[in-house]
């Protein structure tokens, strides 16, 4: 089955960037998306389609996938993007749907 | 707007059997495949399953496949997860969420599931 990784925590002073990385194999040949998650809150999509960001998500979310790796950025952190972060693709040859690990970014 | 409500958790024994509802409102219902994801208290979201706008393609995840069966009722704007042979390690919070583009653009609340042994 297709499995996707990212790094458990990323920490990342306010003002800085933060990338977060999430790999699989010949992830650059699927469509990658990212989600949000705070506490007790259900998850929100902050990138989709590799480098797409819906409409009510700050411009500092950006997004780029090639080759093995996709990677979510988030330029100029504020406190408030202080959450769990989990990666998604689309495994065309199984038609399922996987999500990577999770990671916790923290604003310190 | 689009609101997807979910409803029909609660404690349960091993092995026994639940079903899951999720109301949907604000989009074309009957248009949109529609997905299950769960999430196991401090642990990371884990895809369950989807359905296709009119319910003809089902697919399940391997660790629900065999137990766990995924429908709707498009006049009721109702989307359902049977969950039968329950396990202490189906316990989680499932979403119901909507899928554009291969990615799940809006989720519910999410209702708890507690497998109890």
């Amino acid at each position: 089955s297709y499995e996707l990784t990212q790094p458990p925590s990323v920490t990342v002073s306010p003002g800085q960037t933060a990338s977060i990385t999430c790999s699989g194999d010949k992830l650059g040949d699927k469509y990658a998306s990212w989600y949000q998650q705070k506490p007790g809150q259900s998850p929100v999509v902050v990138i989709y389609q590799d480098t797409k960001r819906p409409s009510g998500i700050p411009e500092r979310f950006s997004g780029s996938n090639s080759g093995n790796i996709a990677t979510l950025t988030i330029s100029g952190t504020q406190a408030t993007d202080e959450a769990d972060y989990y990666c998604q693709a689309w495994d065309g040859s199984t038609a399922l749907y996987v999500f990577g690990p999770g990671t916790k970014v923290t604003v310190l | 707007q689009v609101q997807l409500v979910e409803s029909g958790g609660g404690v349960v024994q091993t092995g026994e059997s639940l079903r899951l509802s999720c109301t949907a409102s604000g989009f074309t219902f009957g248009s949109s495949a529609m997905h299950w994801v769960r999430q196991a208290p401090g642990k990371g979201l884990e895809w369950v399953a989807v359905i296709s706008y009119d319910g003809t393609e089902k697919n399940h995840g391997d660790s629900v496949k065999g137990r766990f069966t995924i429908s709707r009722d498009n006049a009721r704007n109702t989307l359902h997860l049977q969950m039968n042979s329950l396990r202490a390690e189906d316990t989680a919070v499932y979403y119901c969420a909507k899928v554009k583009m291969n990615s799940f653009d809006f989720w519910g609340q999410g209702t708890l599931v507690t497998v109890s042994s």
